[in-house]
C-alpha cells in the first residue's frame, strides 16, 4: 500500500520557487518524512528529511503540516539541474535495517 | 555525504551468462546493503537486505538462486545475476547504511546497467 500520494509531474521556470507537495494522511507517530532524487540515469539522492518541525539545507526547505499529513518540499531557486523525479517517503528510520520503499514519484521538469 | 561507489556502472552480456556487480562503501564501514532494480520508467524496487557476515534477506518475488547477494565485508556486497535473460535487463542500484544509523538517509551508488542480449 502506498503510503504517499505526489501528483504525477509538474514544471517551473528555472530561478523560480518549485513546491514540491506530498500527502501522507497515514504516517505514524514515529515515521519521518524524506524525501530523495533521482536525476536520470543515476542513482538516487538523499535531500532532506523531517519529524514535525519545519527544516532546511543548503538544498532545499521541507515544509510539514501541523496535523503531519502532507508536507511539501521547496527548491527556493529551481536550476536546469534540478529535473529529476522527486520521491517523498515516509518510515520509521528505526536503525540500518530499517528499508525505504519508493513510490513513483513527481516529475519535476525545469524549463529556461 | 558518504560515497557510495558500484562497478560496473553499465555491462552488456550474451543471455545464459553470469553478471557480478560490485557494491562499495568507501569511506564508512557499511553494516546494511540494500539492492534495488529499476526498469524504465519504473519506481526502484527493493530486492534484497544484506547484512555484512550473514545471509541476505530477499524481498517476495525475488529469487535468492538467481540473484546471489554477498557482504563478505564492511566495504564490499555483490549481487550476482545468474544465467541471465533479456528480461533481466534493467538497473541496479545499491545503497548502504551503517549501525548507529538512527534515521532513513540512504547513501546510494550510481547504479550500474545491465543489459542481456
Amino acid at each position: 500500500d502506498a503510503k504517499t500520494t505526489q501528483p504525477t509531474s509538474m514544471d517551473c521556470a528555472e530561478g523560480r520557487a518549485a513546491n514540491l507537495p506530498c500527502n501522507h494522511s497515514t504516517i505514524s507517530g514515529n515515521e519521518y518524512v524524506y524525501w530523495y532524487r533521482q536525476i536520470h540515469s543515476q542513482g538516487p539522492q538523499y535531500i532532506i528529511h523531517g519529524l514535525k518541525n519545519n527544516e532546511t539545507n543548503e538544498m532545499a526547505s521541507l515544509i510539514i503540516t501541523e496535523d503531519r499529513k502532507s508536507s511539501t518540499l521547496i527548491l527556493p531557486h529551481a536550476t536546469l539541474r534540478d529535473t529529476a523525479v522527486y520521491y517523498c517517503i515516509v518510515n520509521a528510520g528505526d536503525g540500518a535495517n530499517s528499508k525505504l520503499t519508493f513510490g513513483k514519484g513527481i516529475t519535476l521538469s525545469v524549463r529556461p | 555525504g558518504a560515497v557510495v561507489s558500484q562497478h560496473p556502472s553499465w555491462v552488456i552480456c550474451k543471455s545464459g551468462t553470469s553478471v557480478k556487480i560490485e557494491c562499495r562503501s568507501l569511506d564508512f564501514q557499511a553494516t546494511t546493503m540494500f539492492w534495488y532494480r529499476q526498469f524504465p520508467k519504473q519506481s526502484l524496487m527493493l530486492m534484497a537486505t544484506s547484512n555484512e557476515g550473514s545471509k541476505a534477506t530477499y524481498e517476495q518475488g525475488v529469487e535468492k538462486d538467481k540473484f546471489l547477494i554477498n557482504h563478505a565485508s564492511l566495504t564490499l556486497s555483490t549481487l550476482t545475476v545468474t544465467s541471465a535473460h533479456p528480461e533481466d535487463s534493467s538497473f541496479y542500484i545499491c545503497s548502504a547504511s551503517f549501525s548507529g544509523r538512527v534515521t532513513g538517509e540512504l547513501f546510494f551508488g550510481e547504479g550500474s546497467r545491465l543489459t542481456v542480449l
